[in-house]
């Protein structure tokens, strides 16, 4: 079964410090993996797919196949990346859904 | 282009109550999903569309029936309201499930 570990709730930074929002998946193929963000007060976003291998907002993911991890980072972390950050799941072939993972809430402190 | 639009944007039911979240998007997108939101469980999945006519459940469909009405719209109903339903609803759509979902503003619902 298709499943997406976020294995923190919460994580706080300092502006200017690195930060990793980790991402563990179980998925038996080969995923396509995303990260959405969710700002205060507005909806959900797309920051970034595994296959369009960009960094949107100084932040970069990379999918490690054989740790089934696609962490999330970004080398020095500003008090605008504070948000819900949520990584997904959708498997290929056909798959219609998104499985989400229950989120990591970052804090970004000045 | 608006997106995906969701009404209302809050509303207040008592338990046994009925109504309707509605949404619709206007990128000609085939597939719609319903998701709810709620503290420390992430977005859960109800219901999704991958194609106009045809409706599928997820992973928490009880209490819930969907109508996929047209290729744009896609509506949610709650037919006896629990408190148990009270979260923060979120439509999306995407080309198909492989690719990125675009989602409305939400609506807040509570149940008393």
């Amino acid at each position: 079964a298709q499943r997406v570990t976020q294995p923190e709730k919460l994580l706080s930074v300092f502006k200017g410090a690195p930060v990793e929002l980790k991402c563990n998946y179980s998925y038996s193929g080969s995923p396509e993996l995303f990260w959405y963000v969710q700002y205060s007060r507005q909806r959900l976003q797309l920051l970034l797919r595994h296959i369009s291998r960009e960094s949107i907002k100084g932040f970069t993911a990379d999918l490690n196949k054989g740790e089934t991890s696609f962490h999330l980072k970004k080398p020095f972390a500003q008090e605008e990346d504070s948000a819900m950050y949520y990584c997904a799941l959708s498997g290929p072939g056909g798959s219609e859904k998104l499985v989400f993972g229950k989120g990591t809430k970052l804090t970004v402190n000045p | 282009n608006a997106g995906v639009t969701q009404t209302p944007k809050f509303q207040v039911l008592k338990t046994g109550q009925s109504m309707t979240l509605q949404c619709a998007q206007d990128m000609n997108h085939n597939s719609m999903y319903w998701y709810r939101q709620d503290p420390g469980m992430g977005l859960r999945l109800i219901y999704y569309s991958a194609s106009e006519g045809t409706t599928d459940k997820g992973e928490v469909p009880n209490g819930y029936n969907v109508s996929r009405l047209n290729k744009r719209e896609f509506s949610l109903r709650l037919e006896s309201a629990a408190p148990s339903q009270t979260s923060v609803y979120f439509c999306a759509s995407s080309t198909s499930g492989q690719e990125t979902q675009y989602f409305g503003p939400g609506t807040r619902l509570l149940v008393l």
